[in-house]
Formats: structure tokens, C-alpha cells, sequence
């Protein structure tokens, strides 16, 4: 799998909007990059996905940089249970030993009321 | 239904017993995970079933043993568990194949197990 990099944590206020951050400078032309969240004590949740162009649904909204060397994550009001780990993973086609779904640390993102 | 149902949902055993975890969903999904999570830190890949059979295993210690007797379920057996096996075991499934990449995976909730 092609890695991600993402910081550790974030805080925001409710009703701000957030945008959390991920670089993944070696993604490949085939990977699309996925965002899941886990709240506390929950397994975790899809959130978005994209491939080249943002991509927007009604929990978040997902730019890509043009290079696909970076993305963001857009939460356009944080409300208090936004406050999850956010992760940021490469998918490419699910085939053999490529069938890996990893998870990095992801960024713990606190919402303060 | 787009729901991964996992059970039981918390469950104890000790060190000789035997005992399965079961995952199963109906989205007509092909690959299907295994994960451990232990208390802060993120979800560690086990094991990866394609279209029904093995197609990853991350050395995973022979203690924990995968079976994947349909497309829609997975089981995981545990056997002569050790107390740092405490974790929460989450099951995960999504489309296989050429474009499974385009496609999110959907998780269960888990079994919390402790083992004693």
C-alpha cells in the first residue's frame, strides 16, 4: 500500500468548519483515496472517496490536489460528534495481495463546543 | 442492508477454551477483513478473504485461524489464547476485484474481547 501522512491531532469549534489535512506524495495512478472515521467505542465509518476531481456527499466534502499528491478533508460545520479519529487510506483495485485495507495513525480531531 | 453484523458483541474466555467470532453481510460484497484493535491505536489487518478464500495474512500467530465458509460470512476461531489477545476484533467487507478501489469497505462493530 502507498502510504499516508497525516498530523496526530486537530481541535476546532462547533459549527466552524475543519479542514483536516493528508499527504500521500507516492499514491498511484489506480488508488483512490478514501476517508473513514471511528468514533469512540464504534467501529469505523466511510466517510468519502475520491479519484482526481473533490468529491462532495452529505457528511464531508473531499478536495484533491491536481498532482493527487495531497488531499483534504472539509467538514463544513463540526458539531461535537464530529470528534472522531479520521483516516486517511489509498485503494487501489482489491485484487490478491493487493487486497490490503490499512490503516496509519489517523488525526484525532476534538471539537470544542 | 448495508450492514457488516458481528457476534457476539463482547465476549470472555480463558486461556484453554475455544471459541468463534462471526461476521456476516449480505451486500453481496467479495472481500472481506479481519482486524485487531488494541486501545488507541488504529485497526491492524489480520486477515483478507477474496472471492472466498485467503488471500492475506499478516503472520498472524496459528492461534487465531479464518474461515470463510460462504461469501457472506466470516468466521474467526480462536484457540489457546494469551491475555495480550484483548483487543477488539472488527470484521470489514467491500466490493473485490478490479474496481473494489472505487468502492468503500463497511465495517461492523466488533467483538470486544478479553481474555482471562
Amino acid at each position: 500500500d502507498a502510504k499516508t501522512t497525516q498530523p496526530n491531532s486537530m481541535e476546532s469549534n462547533e459549527e466552524e468548519p475543519v479542514h483536516l489535512p493528508c499527504n500521500h506524495s507516492t499514491i498511484s495512478g489506480t488508488d483512490y483515496i478514501h476517508w473513514y472515521r471511528q468514533l469512540p467505542s464504534q467501529g469505523p465509518e466511510y466517510v468519502i472517496h475520491g479519484l482526481t476531481s473533490n468529491v462532495n456527499n452529505r457528511m464531508a466534502s473531499l478536495a484533491i490536489a491536481e498532482d493527487r499528491k495531497s488531499s483534504t478533508l472539509i467538514l463544513h460545520r463540526a458539531t461535537l460528534r464530529d470528534a472522531a479519529v479520521y483516516y486517511c487510506i489509498l485503494r487501489g483495485p482489491i485484487t490478491g495481495a493487493n487486497s490490503k485495507l490499512t490503516f496509519g495513525k489517523g488525526i484525532t480531531l476534538s471539537v470544542r463546543p | 442492508d448495508t450492514e457488516v453484523t458481528q457476534t457476539p458483541k463482547h465476549l470472555v474466555m480463558g486461556m484453554t477454551n475455544k471459541k468463534s467470532l462471526k461476521c456476516e453481510q449480505h451486500m453481496g460484497h467479495r472481500a472481506m477483513y479481519w482486524y485487531k484493535q488494541k486501545a488507541k491505536k488504529p485497526p491492524e489487518l489480520m486477515f483478507v478473504y477474496s472471492y472466498e478464500k485467503l488471500s492475506i495474512n499478516e503472520s498472524v500467530p496459528s492461534r487465531f485461524s479464518p474461515e470463510c465458509p460462504n461469501s457472506s460470512l466470516l468466521n474467526l476461531h480462536l484457540h489457546a489464547l494469551q491475555p495480550e489477545d484483548s483487543a477488539l476484533y472488527l470484521c470489514a467487507s467491500s466490493q473485490a476485484g478490479q474496481g473494489g478501489g472505487r468502492s468503500e469497505a463497511f465495517f461492523g462493530q466488533g467483538t470486544r474481547l478479553t481474555v482471562v
